[in-house]
Order: structure tokens, then sequence, then C-alpha cells
């Protein structure tokens, strides 16, 4: 099964300003997806990574307020740009393998 | 509409005993996945379980076991000699043949009694 690692595990930051989350696996995958999960909601998904293409967004969710890279097979990041306290939540990435899917640790976000 | 529910928003069950939790789905797909994930208060996502539209058979999991009706589109999960640790979130979640993307229920909230 895939390992991934995920970090920051946990931040706080200032409104307005942006973080950086990674995500690296250990085996090299097609798709990674990356969720948000609000305090005490379910998970919604953000947008699919696809190595040497744009992310697909889905709605609700706009390139400028989460840009994603995704260089190679391994890796991807996702970018909370001008942060407010409503994106205080938990960013999870996940990548698929035939009938499981696994997640990240999570970054549980906290902007003051 | 909802693509998956779960209507038990908590649940509580004493320790060595079962406890189903329930899941329904929604899709016109004929090819889908279901997923049942525990989300402990660290917030990882643990995976569970799988069933796919076309087994046969009910998945299991050494105490977990999925009641999968196709017909009446549920996909409970069923935990055995529950245990303190088993105390979490746990989502279900599906996946359409058309897309990857997992959908997920609200969640329910199990607390095992000792």
């Amino acid at each position: 099964s895939a390992v991934i690692s995920q970090k920051p595990s946990r931040d706080i930051c200032q409104r307005g300003t942006s973080l950086t989350i990674q995500c690296q696996v250990d085996s090299q995958v097609t798709m990674m997806f990356w969720y948000r999960q609000q305090p005490g909601q379910s998970l919604t998904l953000i947008a699919t990574a696809n190595q040497g293409s744009e992310a697909t967004y889905e709605s609700g969710f706009v390139i400028d307020k989460f840009p994603i890279s995704r260089p190679n097979l391994t890796f991807s990041t996702l970018t909370v740009s001008n942060m407010s306290p409503e994106d205080s939540s938990i960013y999870l990435c996940s990548v698929q393998e035939n009938t499981e899917a696994f997640f990240g640790q999570g970054t549980r976000l906290t902007v003051v | 509409a909802q693509k998956i529910t779960q209507t038990q928003p908590g649940m509580f069950v004493q320790e060595k005993e079962a406890v189903t939790l329930d899941c329904t789905y929604d899709t016109s797909d004929p090819s889908y996945g279901l997923f049942w994930y525990k989300q402990p208060s660290s917030g990882e996502m643990i995976f569970l379980i799988y069933q796919g539209s076309y087994d046969q058979q009910n998945a299991t999991e050494g105490r977990y076991s999925l009641n999968f009706q196709k017909a009446r589109k549920s996909a409970n999960l069923v935990i055995s000699a529950s245990q303190l640790g088993d105390s979490a979130m746990y989502f279900c979640a599906m996946r359409e043949s058309s897309n990857y993307k997992l959908t997920f229920g609200k969640g329910t909230l199990l607390t095992v009694n000792p």
C-alpha cells in the first residue's frame, strides 16, 4: 500500500498570508487528490492533480485561491492563498491504488 | 441530491459488543466502489474496508465487515467485539467508475463505553 507523507502536520497562520502544503508518495501515481475538511464536517474534494497538466477543480474552488503543483508522479503541493479564518480546516492529500484509497496524515490549519 | 447518506450522527456501544453503522448511497453508474474510513481525533483517515459493486461476497477485514445490499443501495459497516480504541468518526464513501473522485457521507461518531 502507498505511504503518503504530508507536511506540515499543523500550522497557525495570520490572515492574508499563504501556506503551502506538501504531499510526497512513496510510489508513482497518476492522480493525486486534495480534500478539505472544515471543522465538524465531512471531506470535500478541492481538486484532482495530474502530472504535466493543470489541476481540475471542483465547483466552489478556484485556482487563484488554491493553486496546485504536480511536478512529478510522486509529489504535489497545495497552496492556500490569502487566508481568512474561514480557511481553518484539515487539508488532506490522497492517492488511489486499485481498490484502496490512502490519505496523508492531514494538515490542521488554523487562521487567526 | 446526496450521494452518500449516513443517518446516524452518533452511536454508542458497549465494549465487546457489535455495532452497525449505516450507509446508503445513490448512483446510476453500474460500476462503483464503496469505502469505509475511520478518523480518530488526530485527524488521519484510516482505510478500513472496500466493497466493489460486482463483488459477489460481502467484504471482511478482521473485525470489520460490510453488509452490502445492492438492491437497497446500502453498505453498512459492522464492527464486531468493539474496543475502546474504536471510538472515532466513521465515514462512508463512494467512487463511481465514471470518475475517480471519492464522495463522502457526513460521518457517524462512534463512542465505545467500558
